[in-house]
């Protein structure tokens, strides 16, 4: 089945900066790539998803970029505000036998003033 | 608010014992996912019904089990309960079977003891 890496598990930036975070998959056959942001005690939202037919997809500070040959696929925030310290999971799914997805194991971010 | 609900919010039980969660998908959405989240699995993917057919599977355990009645909303039955599976429960919901957002609702977190 497919298998989910990612990297940092835990980021500390100042506030201003960018940060990154990468997720590398296993199943050539995912096609179907989103992000969530995990807040203390809350659930998971959606903050912006990737399918494997586009490079580069932009939402304000949020942009993830995809990497088919290598499979890997990477969630860049600029910018950051405390408001963007939490937990983020990438995640991988593919077309067929319905929506089942598979998450990395989180990088919990913190936003330092 | 993602427009899922779940209850109970909280769950505390011994073990050996048997629970039911309850979950209600956004309006119009067809299909019901149910993940579990601990601090040694992460987010797992257990199981997706689609308008009352099982979608796919992922590693439940044969304790548990899942429906999606009629009325679309879906209860997870949790069965022989051992310490181990103390975590949160998630329901996620999204419109069609297919690589949709999965909008997920705020948790159940049951504590076995």
């Amino acid at each position: 089945g497919e298998n989910v890496e990612q990297h940092p598990s835990t980021l500390s930036v100042q506030e201003g900066d960018s940060a990154v975070i990468k997720c590398t998959y296993s199943d050539s056959a995912s096609n179907y790539f989103p992000w969530y942001k995990q807040e203390l005690g809350k659930r998971p939202q959606l903050i912006i998803d990737i399918r494997s037919n586009v490079g580069e997809k932009k939402d304000q500070r949020i942009a993830v970029t995809l990497n088919k040959t290598a499979k890997h696929f990477s969630l860049h925030i600029t910018e950051t505000q405390p408001e963007d310290s939490a937990v983020y999971f990438c995640a991988a799914s593919r077309t067929g036998g319905g929506n089942k997805l598979t998450f990395g194991t989180g990088t919990q971010l913190k936003v330092e003033l | 608010d993602s427009g899922v609900t779940q209850t109970p919010k909280h769950l505390i039980t011994a073990t050996g014992q048997r629970v039911t969660l309850r979950c209600s998908p956004r309006s119009g959405d067809l299909s019901v996912y149910w993940y579990q989240q601990s601090l040694d699995q992460g987010l797992q993917f257990l199981i997706q019904y689609y308008n009352g057919e099982e979608r796919a599977k992922g590693n439940i355990l044969e304790r548990f089990s899942a429906q999606q009645f009629p009325d679309l909303h879906s209860e997870l039955n949790l069965s022989s309960l051992e310490l181990g599976d103390s975590a949160l429960y998630f329901c996620a919901s999204s419109e069609t079977s297919g690589l949709d957002t999965q909008y997920f609702g705020p948790g159940t977190r049951l504590t076995v003891l």
